[in-house]
């Protein structure tokens, strides 16, 4: 399978500052990534569809103006969470998609705000 | 909004039973994968099926997609305790639609 890496894989900030994920396709240039939360026990929820040179296609629900995505080059998508809130703490993971089906998953990343 | 079913929910079971996870919907999917989740990881691909009344078999792990592409079955044959984790189906193009997972521990 495709290797994904995200950065950091655990990360404590204070609440109001804020918080840069990155995720990397190691071994694929990925046109699209993904970016999904998921809460304690439950499945995963999809946030944003990160295209590389656009802009991001935010789900409905998630401000845009707080988790803001830049997709920079084709192996490259990073996820910041601005003016972080205990709310925002969470298990953030990444994906990057190869061909018409298939998603690669980064190990993901535990944010928790103070 | 296509919604994905997984039952059970939680699955509990001694090692070396079998046991099987289902996963479905009302809408028709072009393809339905299935992933293995473990605690503090990311998702981990096990499978795609894109035929309807396609089979296929990974080791222990036999997966089905339905004929009409509405659900899809994960059976496993004599469990182990490797196979313990959250199971789930996700359907669709581009953007994924996650079933809502199947927790499985199996109990040496």
């Amino acid at each position: 399978g495709a290797v994904v890496s995200q950065h950091p894989s655990r990360v404590i900030c204070k609440s109001g500052t804020s918080v840069k994920i990155e995720c990397r396709s190691l071994d694929f240039q990925a046109t699209t990534m993904f970016w999904y939360r998921q809460f304690p026990k439950q499945s995963l929820m999809l946030m944003a569809t990160s295209n590389e040179g656009s802009k991001a296609t935010y789900e409905q629900g998630v401000e845009k103006d707080k988790f803001l995505i830049n997709h920079a080059s084709l192996t490259l998508s990073t996820l910041t969470v601005t003016s972080a809130h205990p709310e925002d703490s969470s298990f953030y993971i990444c994906s990057a998609a190869r061909g018409d089906y298939e998603q690669y998953f980064g190990p993901g990343t535990r944010l928790t705000v103070t | 909004t296509q919604l994905l079913e997984q039952s059970p929910q939680f699955l509990s079971i001694q090692e070396g039973e079998n046991l099987t996870v289902y996963c479905n919907s009302s809408s028709v999917f072009s393809s339905l994968q299935w992933y293995r989740q473990e605690p503090g990881e990311g998702p981990v691909l096990l499978v795609t099926v894109v035929t309807g009344g396609e089979v296929k078999k990974l080791k222990r792990l036999t997966f089905q997609f339905g004929d009409a592409r509405k659900d899809s079955s994960l059976h496993i044959t004599a469990a182990q305790p490797g196979d313990t984790g959250l199971y789930l189906c996700a359907g669709g193009e581009g953007k994924l639609t996650f079933g809502t997972g199947t927790r499985l521990t199996i109990i040496p």
